[in-house]
Parts: C-alpha cells; structure tokens; sequence
C-alpha cells in the first residue's frame, strides 16, 4: 500500500488559496488519489479524487504531476469555515482489496 | 449519498464491561467498515463487516475484542468487550454506497464518542 505524506499543519488567511500537497512516492498503476475533510466531531467526508492531471469540482481542485508522485489539493479562497483536518489516500477503488489507510492528515488553520 | 445514524451518540462506561455501538444506513449497501480514532490523531480501520459471513479485521484487532454483527445490508454493531482506559475514543461507520462504488466514496457516520473510567 502506498504511504502517504502531508505536512501535518498549516495557517492561511481567509480569502487565500491554500495548497496542500501530499508525497506518495510508491504509488502503484492502478491507485487513485482521494482526499477527504473532517470538521471537529464529524466523521471524514469526501472531497474529491484524480488519477492524472487536473480535477476540479465545486469544493477543491487537486493537480497531480505526470509522475503521480505527489498531489497537491487546492482549496481556493478558504473561509473560517475551512477550517479542518484534511486527508490524503492513495489506492484503487476497484480492487477488492482496497483499503483506506488514513494518514496523519493536514490540520488547516484558517485565521480571520 | 447515504445517511448514516449511529446510537449511542457518546458514553462514559466502567473498566471491564461491554459497550455495543449501533450503525444505521437509510439504504442498502454492501460494503460498511468499522473505524477508530483517539483523540487529536488519525483514523485506524477496525474491520469490514460483511453481510452475512464474518467480519475481516485489521492488524491488530481481534473479534473476541471487537465483535461485529452485520445482520442486514442496512444495519451493523460493532461491541467494544472488556473495556479499558485505552479503548476511549470515537469509533466511526462508514459505507460505501451502490452508486460509489466505482470510486469507493465512503460516507461516514457522526462516531460514538466513548470514554472508559
């Protein structure tokens, strides 16, 4: 299974874009790349997911270079809202054996 | 997407005794997992409660510990058995919906926050 690395935390300022990027060097073929947000007292919820390039939805964008090495979620201009913990998975959905490794995450700050 | 309730929302239990957390799902779904996660850190998957057959655990837990029922494609219980102080922390159900299940989305309920005395 491929491991996964993010900073474990960061601050921004309401109204910047925030970048986090996550390191996962021994990604295989097959995996795909989720990320995931948990608010204080919730259980995590679905961000969003790629496998190359760029994907954008109504929430995040997350760019993932040619060699997949890494990904980088980017959150543009966060809110007091945003304030989370937000986390990188790397895997292939459409094994049988997928399984969700949780990180250590990246604690966003987000500061008025 | 799928709403996920589980019961009890919190509770604070004696060393030694047995807590059974419910989880609830408004449709049906094959696949429903059973997570921890200890104050300020990550979380760490506990098991995959397969309907009908027994549960498939992770490293480092075991069933007599952590006994999981999974009677229906709707419903689970995962029971925390002879609890210590160690066994506080939130515990989380989450499943994948139908619809998901070619990106494995997983939708997670609120967690059962426990705390052992």
């Amino acid at each position: 299974l491929a491991k996964t690395t993010q900073p474990i935390s960061m601050d921004s300022y309401e109204g910047q874009e925030v970048n986090i990027t996550c390191s996962h060097n021994n990604i295989a073929t097959n995996d795909y790349i989720t990320w995931y947000q948990q608010f204080p007292s919730q259980g995590p919820r679905f961000i969003i997911q790629g496998y190359k390039t760029k994907v954008t939805n109504e929430v995040a964008s997350l760019f993932i270079p040619a060699d997949r090495k890494s990904s980088t979620l980017s959150l543009p201009r966060v809110s007091l809202s945003d304030t989370a913990v937000y986390y990188c998975l790397v895997g292939d959905p459409l094994s049988g054996t997928y399984k969700y490794i949780f990180g250590t995450g990246t604690r966003l700050k987000v500061l008025a | 997407s799928a709403v996920i309730s589980q019961k009890p929302s919190r509770d604070i239990c004696q060393r030694g005794t047995s807590l059974t957390i419910q989880c609830q799902v408004d449709s049906q779904v094959t696949m429903m997992f059973w997570y921890r996660q200890q104050p300020g850190q990550s979380l760490t998957l506990i098991a995959t409660a397969n309907q009908g057959s027994e549960a498939t655990y992770e490293s480092g837990f075991v069933i007599d510990k952590f006994p999981i029922s999974r009677p229906n494609l709707t419903f689970s219980t995962l029971t925390v058995s002879n609890m210590s102080p160690e066994d506080s922390s939130i515990y989380l159900c989450s499943v994948v919906p139908v619809q998901r299940e070619n990106t494995h989305e997983q939708y997670f309920g609120p967690g059962t926050r426990l705390t052992v005395t």
